[in-house]
């Protein structure tokens, strides 16, 4: 079956440093990843996407690497800041066409 | 302003009524969703919807039911036959194409039933 997990709850981070968020998926057949950003009590934002045939993607202070062979995917944030301090979900596309989520990882940073 | 909004932020029903949480969107989206959040968890998978007038059950769709008259609208009723109905309710929505496949979410329903 598909699953989406995570191997962190928690990371802690000084403010400054970069931060690396893991996720692994079991489905071989997701073509599409998507990573987003949930503050407390309210609703996910979209940080980045990446299709499977794609290794790495860019964007703003955000790079997301997939690697298809051992199914994981990771969220590098650089120079985290104190607004970066939220949950993270990373989910992936099925072929019931509707994201599965992770269980999310809570990104803490210290000043 | 283009957006998903859900309403009311906050929610609370006695046991054994049905309730039904309102999600609009005005961002001309073919696809809406439900998920239900748990404190501490993941966004799991309720209801969705690709079209007007169809839906789909996602992994927990037991003691939920939706409609999809409108493309803006997707509202969804808790019914009493739901064990647990105290969560966060998220909405969200998206384009039908095979480059993205982003949802925007709405800012949820806090629903309490005690």
């Amino acid at each position: 079956g598909e699953s989406v997990g995570l191997h962190l709850p928690t990371l802690s981070v000084q403010e400054g440093d970069n931060s690396i968020i893991n996720c692994a998926y079991s489905n071989s057949a997701s073509d599409y990843f998507i990573w987003y950003k949930q503050e407390s009590g309210k609703g996910p934002q979209f940080i980045i996407d990446i299709r499977s045939n794609m290794d790495k993607r860019q964007g703003q202070r955000v790079t997301v690497l997939l690697n298809k062979t051992v199914k994981h995917l990771s969220l590098q944030i650089a120079a985290t800041q104190p607004g970066d301090s939220a949950v993270y979900f990373c989910a992936e596309f099925s072929t019931r066409r509707a994201l599965t989520f992770g269980s999310g990882t809570r990104l803490q940073v210290q000043p | 302003d283009g957006g998903i909004t859900q309403s009311p932020k906050y929610l609370f029903r006695k046991e054994g009524q049905n309730v039904t949480l309102s999600c609009e969107q005005n961002l001309n989206h073919d696809a809406m969703y439900w998920y239900r959040q748990d404190p501490g968890q993941g966004l799991r998978l309720i209801y969705y919807s690709q079209i007007v007038n169809d839906f789909q059950k996602g992994d927990i769709a037991e003691g939920y039911s939706v409609s999809r008259e409108k493309k803006e609208s997707f509202p969804l009723t808790v019914t009493s036959a739901q064990k647990n109905p105290t969560a966060f309710y998220l909405c969200a929505s998206s384009f039908r194409t095979p480059d993205t496949h982003e949802q925007y979410f709405g800012p949820g329903t806090r629903l309490t039933v005690t």
